[in-house]
């Protein structure tokens, strides 16, 4: 079965200071991979998609940015981080592609705090 | 792109009661409608789902009704318990298109 790690699963970080959030897929090859953000008591912000190796798609412009190495492999970064980075980020991934990707899962998140 | 609203942001029911849960999308294209269920400090988990080619599905105590004609979907839960109290959040998928819209959730009380 399929399985989604992500790590680390809580962070303190100090503003200006540099983020690297990995997550990884296991069970399934040539998954969708999406990076998502939840303020507290917010909804969800798609960050960035990824059909495929070197192949990301920014939602919005910000300081983040990702990277896909590897097929099961998502990477989320920072060179700067501000206050505004606080919060739950989430990794999730789906197979299928246009009319054959249905369900998306979600990783159990790290939770950021900007200080 | 697309547009989901979900209404209410905020439910309050009695136990045993029923809540409903309604979202409203823009892009008549979409055609893939999941539900999340997440609960304090963890990840969204799917419940349900429906897709466009069918009008409401069913799993126990949760059921999902979709209107193509008037782009609305609807989260029924039947004889609720303490345990269904989270947020809730409905998605959207547009037809051949890889991303997920999602609305801004409804956080279910449910009082014992």
């Amino acid at each position: 079965s399929q399985t989604i790690h992500q790590w680390p699963a809580t962070l303190v970080q100090p503003v200006g200071s540099p983020l690297s959030l990995e997550c990884t897929v296991e069970g399934t090859s040539n998954p969708n991979l999406y990076w998502y953000r939840q303020a507290a008591g917010r909804g969800l912000q798609l960050l960035f998609y990824s059909v495929g190796i070197g192949q990301i798609s920014s939602e919005v412009p910000q300081n983040l940015s990702a990277s896909r190495p590897q097929d099961r492999q998502f990477i989320l970064s920072s060179k700067k981080l501000l206050l505004s980075d606080s919060g739950f980020y989430l990794c999730a991934w789906s197979v299928g592609r246009g009319p054959m990707n249905n369900e998306q899962f979600f990783g159990p998140g790290t939770r950021l705090t900007v200080l | 792109g697309e547009n989901v609203e979900q209404h209410p942001s905020t439910l309050s029911v009695q136990e045993g009661d029923s809540a409903v849960i309604k979202c409203t999308y823009s892009d008549s294209a979409s055609n893939y409608f999941p539900w999340y269920k997440q609960e304090l400090g963890k990840r969204p988990q799917l419940i349900i789902d429906i897709r466009s080619n069918v009008g409401e599905k069913k799993d126990q105590r949760i059921a999902v009704t979709l209107n193509k004609t008037a782009k609305h979907f609807s989260l029924h839960i039947t004889e609720t318990q303490p345990e269904d109290s989270a947020v809730y959040f409905c998605a959207a998928r547009i037809y051949n298109f890889n991303k997920f819209y999602f609305g801004s959730g409804t956080k279910l009380n449910v009082k014992p």
